[in-house]
């Protein structure tokens, strides 16, 4: 596609809720991030994905938090049991491939919001 | 840990220019970006300074010191559709991946 789409847009979950999240990158896009952000703070980290591999997971902030990439292109961030300090824009990124000069493209990122 | 610093917010006005800086303390070094995001949207790609000195591109300019770990964002001839909040993005390669670690972002406020 002509952008990175991620679904749904917004999302309330009651706690103890489980969701998923999806992100379409960018096709052919090699790389591709998952980052929390909370209102008024930047970006943080959760997980990269090059390919179908998880190369990265270290800013997963419990077990709770799950994703995958099976086929190298749609990827899913799964929330199980849901609190409300999960309550957050979820942003995916792709890239073509590591490093180079090019930026990262995000989608417009899923609101969750756990009640 | 890494350690990316900017202002939480500016104030600015219209027609004026505003420089945004942003100064990192982080464990690897490949490259610092600058995007632009909306309240609501998503972040947007602005620039990109891997070498020392000043990139320009119409009205927006950012420049790097790679000794002092410093970064500024230069707006000039500012409009209101560049009220935004400007982040600060270093890449991080620790081993083999490279992924942006990404500063609080700075909120750029209008007076009118």
């Amino acid at each position: 596609g002509a952008g990175v789409s991620q679904s749904p847009r917004y999302k309330v979950a009651k706690r103890g809720q489980d969701v998923a999240l999806r992100c379409d990158p960018i096709s052919g896009h090699v790389s591709l991030f998952w980052y929390q952000q909370a209102l008024g703070q930047g970006p943080e980290f959760l997980t990269y994905f090059q390919n179908e591999a998880q190369l990265d997971k270290s800013g997963l902030p419990s077990d709770r938090f799950f994703a995958e990439r099976p086929e190298g292109s749609v990827s899913t961030l799964k929330i199980q049991r849901t609190q409300q300090e999960d309550s957050a824009v979820y942003l995916c990124a792709s890239s073509p491939r590591e490093g180079g000069t090019y930026g990262y493209t995000f989608g417009s990122g899923t609101r969750l919001t756990v009640v | 840990g890494q350690n990316i610093d900017q202002p939480t917010e500016m104030t600015a006005t219209e027609g004026a220019i505003v420089q945004i800086n942003c100064t990192y303390q982080t464990s690897g070094f490949n490259g610092l970006f600058w995007y632009q995001q909306h309240a609501g949207e998503a972040p947007t790609f602005l620039s990109y300074n891997v070498l020392d000195g000043l990139e320009e591109k119409g009205r927006f300019s950012s420049f790097l010191s790679r000794s002092k770990g410093y970064s500024y964002l230069l707006l000039k001839e500012l409009q209101m559709k560049d009220s935004a909040s400007y982040l600060c993005a270093v890449r991080i390669p620790p081993g083999g991946s490279y992924i942006p670690t990404f500063g609080r972002g700075t909120s750029l406020i209008f007076h009118p």
